[in-house]
C-alpha cells in the first residue's frame, strides 16, 4: 500500500526568507501525482501544487516549487520570499493509479515577521 | 458559483445519537468524496461516490452510511455517534478525469 510522510510537525521561518517542506512516499506504481495542499485557520482546502511523475521537470507555481526525485520517492516543496499569508497547514498528497488520495500528517508553518 | 458547500459548519451530539452531513456541489461534478480530518492525521476517506446512484467504501467506512440519491448531494450519515467519531469532516468532489479535488470548507463534529 502506498503511504506518504512528512517528517516535520511544525516550521518556522522569517518574512521574505525562503523554507522547504519535506515529503516521501512510498509506491510501486509508475504513474502517478503528487501534490501540495495548503489549509489556512479557515480550514478550506487549497491546492498549492502538483507533479506528474513522469514529468522530469519540476512544477513551479509562482513563489512555490517542488523538488521532486522519482528515484528518492521525495517531493519537497520551497516556498520563496515567505509573506504571512503563507501560514497554514501543508499537506502532501499521493494520487493513486485508480484516483484515491493518500495524504500526509502535515506541516505546520509558521511566518514570522 | 457556490463550489462544494457542507452544512452544517458545527454540530454537538450525544452519544447514540444520529445526524447526517450534507454535501451539495454546483460544478456537474461525478466524482464525490467524504473524509475525515483528525489531529497529527492525514486526510482519511470513510466512502466515495464515481456517481449518481453509486457508493464504495474508503480507508475507514465503519460507523458512517452515505447515499448519493442526486448528482449534485452527497450525504454522509451516523447512525449511532460514538465519541471517536469528533472529527473535522471534509466533502470533496471533481470531474471525471480530473486530478485535483474541490474541497467544502469542513464541518466540526463534537460527539459527547
Amino acid at each position: 500500500a502506498q503511504t506518504v510522510t512528512q517528517s516535520q510537525p511544525e516550521m518556522s521561518v522569517q518574512e521574505a526568507e525562503t523554507v522547504t517542506l519535506s515529503c516521501t512516499y512510498d509506491t510501486s506504481e509508475s504513474d502517478y501525482y503528487l501534490f501540495w495542499y495548503k489549509q489556512p485557520p479557515s480550514r478550506q482546502m487549497i491546492l498549492v501544487i502538483r507533479q506528474e511523475a513522469y514529468k522530469q521537470q519540476n512544477a513551479t507555481e509562482n513563489r512555490f516549487s517542488v523538488n521532486f526525485q522519482k528515484a528518492a520517492k521525495s517531493f519537497s516543496l520551497k516556498i520563496s520570499d515567505s509573506q504571512l499569508g503563507d501560514a497554514a497547514m501543508y499537506f502532501c498528497a499521493y494520487r493513486t493509479t485508480n484516483y484515491q488520495l493518500i495524504w500526509g500528517a502535515g506541516t505546520k508553518l509558521i511566518i514570522k515577521p | 458559483n457556490a463550489g462544494v458547500t457542507q452544512t452544517p459548519k458545527f454540530r454537538v451530539l450525544k452519544t447514540g445519537q444520529s445526524m447526517t452531513l450534507l454535501c451539495a456541489q454546483d460544478m456537474n461534478h461525478e466524482y464525490m468524496y467524504w473524509y475525515r480530518q483528525d489531529p497529527g492525521m492525514g486526510l482519511r476517506l470513510i466512502h466515495y461516490s464515481v456517481g449518481e446512484g453509486t457508493t464504495a467504501k474508503g480507508e475507514v467506512p465503519d460507523g458512517y452510511n452515505v447515499s448519493r440519491l442526486k448528482k449534485q448531494n452527497f450525504l454522509l450519515g451516523l447512525e449511532s455517534a460514538a465519541p471517536s467519531q469528533t472529527s473535522v469532516y471534509f466533502c470533496a468532489s471533481r470531474v471525471s478525469g480530473a486530478n485535483v479535488l474541490t474541497f467544502g470548507a469542513g464541518s466540526r463534529l463534537t460527539v459527547l
